[in-house]
This record gives structure tokens, sequence and C-alpha cells, in this order.
């Protein structure tokens, strides 16, 4: 299996600050890579797909690209509502996998 | 709007076996793959099962192959995971999720879950 190789587990940051989120997959996936904001109690919601493709709906300061094997999410300005756990995850082959999440906390 | 709610879950016995189902609305069914994707409390998430639009592929992880089966009903939009030979671990939050291909996409839309508690 592909595995997802998610940093940093736990990031403090403050309003306005820009912060970024790495992934890093076991072998090559493409751009087959999607990006997910969980809150606590509710259902994980796309943020990102195909690597860098904006989900409808989701704010233009979330943005997603990619370097080989290595994947990046970066949001430009936190807000507040953006205090979540964010999970990466490869769609290149069965069976999925996610990375490990990252718990994105106010400072 | 894309709406996936499920049901079926609630406490069973090591060893026991659960249905889960998801009724699905909202989109053309059977043109979609749909995934089974757990948390376990506290933990982050875990894809279990995945199956093609036509149901004619399926896939599942190691944790739960040979004790699990997903199927699909396209005339009833709903999906389905038969758990069985339950174990301490299986417990978890299972949400059904959609996928944006007949095969082997990201997940676009999710269910708001299904709680499986397996203790003795």
């Amino acid at each position: 299996d592909i595995q997802m190789t998610q940093s940093p587990s736990t990031l403090s940051a403050s309003v306005g600050d820009r912060v970024t989120i790495t992934c890093r997959a076991s072998q090559s996936i493409s751009d087959r890579l999607a990006w997910y904001q969980q809150k606590p109690g509710k259902a994980p919601n796309l943020l990102i797909y195909k690597a860098s493709s904006l989900e409808i709906g989701v704010p233009s300061r979330f943005s997603g690209s990619r370097s080989g094997a290595e994947f990046t999410l970066t949001i430009s300005s936190l807000q507040p509502d953006d205090f979540a756990t964010y999970y990466c995850q490869q769609y290149n082959s069965y069976s999925f996998t996610f990375g490990q999440g990252t718990k994105l906390e106010i400072k | 709007e894309v709406q996936l709610l499920e049901s079926g879950g609630g406490l069973a016995q090591p060893g026991e076996s659960l249905r889960l189902s998801c009724a699905a609305s909202g989109f053309t069914f059977s043109r979609y793959a749909m995934s089974w994707v757990r948390q376990a409390p506290g933990k982050g998430l875990e894809w279990v099962s995945a199956i093609s639009g036509s149901a004619d592929s399926t896939y599942y992880a190691d944790s739960v192959k040979g004790r699990s089966t997903i199927s699909r009903d396209n005339s009833k939009n709903t999906l389905y995971l038969q758990l069985t030979s339950l174990r301490v671990e299986d417990t978890a939050v299972y949400f059904c999720a959609k996928e944006d291909y007949e095969t082997g996409g990201h997940l676009d839309h999710w269910g708001q879950g299904a709680l499986v508690t397996v203790s003795s």
C-alpha cells in the first residue's frame, strides 16, 4: 500500500498567519491527491483535489501544490473558522490512504 | 443537492455481525464509485472499502479483508457494508462517501457517519 506521511501533526498559529501542511507519498501517485478539513464531530469536507484544484465553494485562501511526491496545502491568511484538523489522501490506487492528520490550533 | 445518510450502526459484541446502509440522493448513483471510511475515537481517517458504480469491482483494506462485504443496490440508490467477525478495534464512526468517478476518484461528498461500537 502507498504510505502518506503528513507533517506536522500539530500546528499552532494565529489569525492572519500563512500556514503550510505537507504530505509525502511513498511512491508515485501522479497528482491524485486530495485535502480535507474536519471539525470535531463532523464529516470531512473536501478542499482540494488533483493536488491543486480548489473544490467549488472553498475559499480561495486555500491552495494546493505538488513537487514530485511532495504535496503542500497552504492557507494564505488564517481565519477563525480554519482551526480544524486537515488530512491528505491519495486516490491513485486502492487501497486509498490518508495522512495521519494535522491539527491546526489557535496560538 | 447530494445527500448521504448512513444507518445501521450500534452496539455489537465481538464476533457478531452488523450491516451498515447509506441512502444516497441528489445524483445519479450508478455513475459513481462509493467508499466507506472509518474513524476510531480520537484517531485519524482510515479508508475501508470501495465499490465501482456498476458494482463489478470491489476493494478492501487489509484490516477488513475477508470479514467485510461491500455492495450496492443501484435501483434503491443504497450502499451497504456488511461487517462480520467484529473486533473491538472495529469500533469507529463509519462514513460513506461518494467518489468523483465511476471508479477511483476523490471523495467529494460524505455522510454524517454511523457509530459502531464493538464491546463485550
